[in-house]
């Protein structure tokens, strides 16, 4: 399977625990995306990189998340002090750009789904 | 704040009929508009998109309407069938140099229901 990645699927924690995700994209893609879905809501953008630099960020993000993509690869998503607000499904997606023809389509991953308990 | 949202939460459809799902948009400087199809515990999957300087485009079974004038975008599915049933989100996102988007605005999300 060649598409978007992430890991773990599902995270059941405690409140107060720190978390981590990861997502591998499409191997060619240059820009890396995070977003955060609740139940019956659409994605709300969180962070994105263009290789390995961090180009926006939401006010979404506090400053208990962060993200990082070191290598412009693969990036993660960390959560500190986790809150029960923090619920969601986190999707990855990943696309190419600067090569001429990008549509501006995003492949998704399957998300990583988080129970803060 | 500037938001996308849609009309109608609930859709339900007889197989083989077409369905319409419509979405709203605020801002009127969104040149990019994408259409997404989420199954039940998978990441949304691209349908169709379109930039503001068409107002159709067509794909397989499905077409994309964009309204600008009343900031009003519809997606349009053709003989609808079971593996057709999803949340279907509208996305708006702003185009920068070189033609790519840098993020999408996603609306909340049509449920289409398709009844055998």
């Amino acid at each position: 399977d060649t598409g978007v990645s992430q890991d773990p699927r599902h995270k059941i924690t405690k409140r107060g625990q720190n978390v981590t995700f990861r997502c591998d994209p499409i191997s060619e893609h240059n820009r890396l995306y995070w977003y955060r879905q609740t139940l019956g809501q659409g994605p709300e953008f969180l962070t994105y990189f263009q290789n390995e630099a961090q180009l926006e960020k939401s006010r979404l993000l506090s400053d208990r998340f962060s993200a990082e993509r070191p290598k412009g690869s693969f990036s993660t998503l960390e959560i500190q002090r986790t809150e029960q607000g923090d619920s969601a499904m986190y999707l990855c997606a990943s696309s190419l750009v600067g090569t001429g023809g990008n549509t501006g389509e995003l492949f998704f991953g399957e998300g990583s789904r988080l129970t803060v308990l | 704040g500037e938001s996308v949202g849609l009309h109608l939460p609930t859709l339900s459809v007889q197989e083989g009929d077409n369905s319409i799902i419509n979405c709203a948009y605020s801002n009127s400087a969104s040149d990019y508009f994408i259409w997404y199809k989420q199954e039940s515990g998978k990441g949304p999957q691209f349908i169709i998109d379109i930039r503001s300087n068409m107002d159709k485009r067509q794909g397989q079974r499905v077409t994309v309407l964009l309204n600008k004038t009343v900031k009003h975008l519809s997606l349009q599915i053709a003989a609808t069938q079971p593996g057709d049933s999803a949340v279907y989100f509208c996305a708006e996102g702003p185009h920068n140099y070189g033609g790519a988007t840098n993020k999408l605005i996603f609306g909340t999300g049509t449920l289409l229901a398709v009844q055998p």
